[in-house]
């Protein structure tokens, strides 16, 4: 079935530097990739996606990247606050399985 | 709008026992789905509902199960309960089927202790 591997598990990085996480997935036919955050104690929250369509999407300080070819996707934060500590969560949707196949996450910590 | 509601929010059970967990849907969404928080595993997906109908299921043993009544709640039930089920599971909730294509509201879960 349908496989999500996260990298890197654990980033901690300097405020105001960039930060990558970067996803591969199984699945061809997987045309959804959303990415998810999830602050210490509260529910995962929806940050941005991309569709197989394009292979890039930028919102702020937030960008994802999709290369369909090698299937891999990448979500980059540029100017890192102390706010962006959180778990992040990649997913690979739209394909064979029905349902959303996350990663294991990413815990981002960002040092004043 | 209220968001996704789930509760009980936390409980405590012991080996053997079953539990069932609540899940109330963003107004007019019709898809619940449910998943398992493990420390270093993720989110693991566990079913899928749609008109009351389980739509998709994910690699769990039939202990595990859920049901969608007509309003689109949503229950889980774990039966035999086993140290392993210790986790959070989070409920979400989408406007339609298919949430693998569009955004999924989450619920801040219920969080199981298995003695």
């Amino acid at each position: 079935g349908e496989n999500v591997e996260q990298h890197p598990s654990t980033l901690s990085v300097q405020e105001g530097d960039s930060a990558v996480i970067k996803c591969t997935y199984s699945d061809s036919a997987s045309n959804y990739f959303p990415w998810y955050k999830q602050e210490l104690g509260k529910r995962p929250q929806l940050i941005i996606d991309i569709r197989s369509n394009v292979g890039e999407k930028k919102d702020q300080r937030i960008a994802v990247t999709l290369n369909k070819t090698a299937k891999h996707f990448s979500l980059h934060i540029t100017e890192t606050q102390p706010e962006d500590s959180a778990v992040y969560f990649c997913a690979a949707g739209g394909g064979s399985q029905g349902n959303l196949i996350f990663g294991k996450g990413t815990k981002l910590s960002v040092k004043p | 709008k209220a968001g996704v509601t789930q509760t009980p929010r936390y409980l405590i059970k012991t080996r053997g026992q079953q539990v069932t967990l609540s899940c109330s849907p963003i107004s007019g969404h019709r898809s619940v789905s449910w998943y398992q928080q493990t420390p270093g595993q993720g989110l693991q997906f566990l079913f899928e509902y749609f008109s009351e109908t389980q739509r998709n299921k994910g690699n769990f043993p039939g202990r595990f199960s859920g049901r969608q009544f007509s309003n689109s709640r949503s229950e889980m039930n774990v039966s035999t309960l086993e140290l392993g089920d210790s986790a959070l599971y989070l409920c979400a909730s989408s406007l339609n089927l298919g949430t693998n294509t569009g955004e999924l509201f989450f619920g801040e879960g219920s969080r199981l202790t298995v003695l």
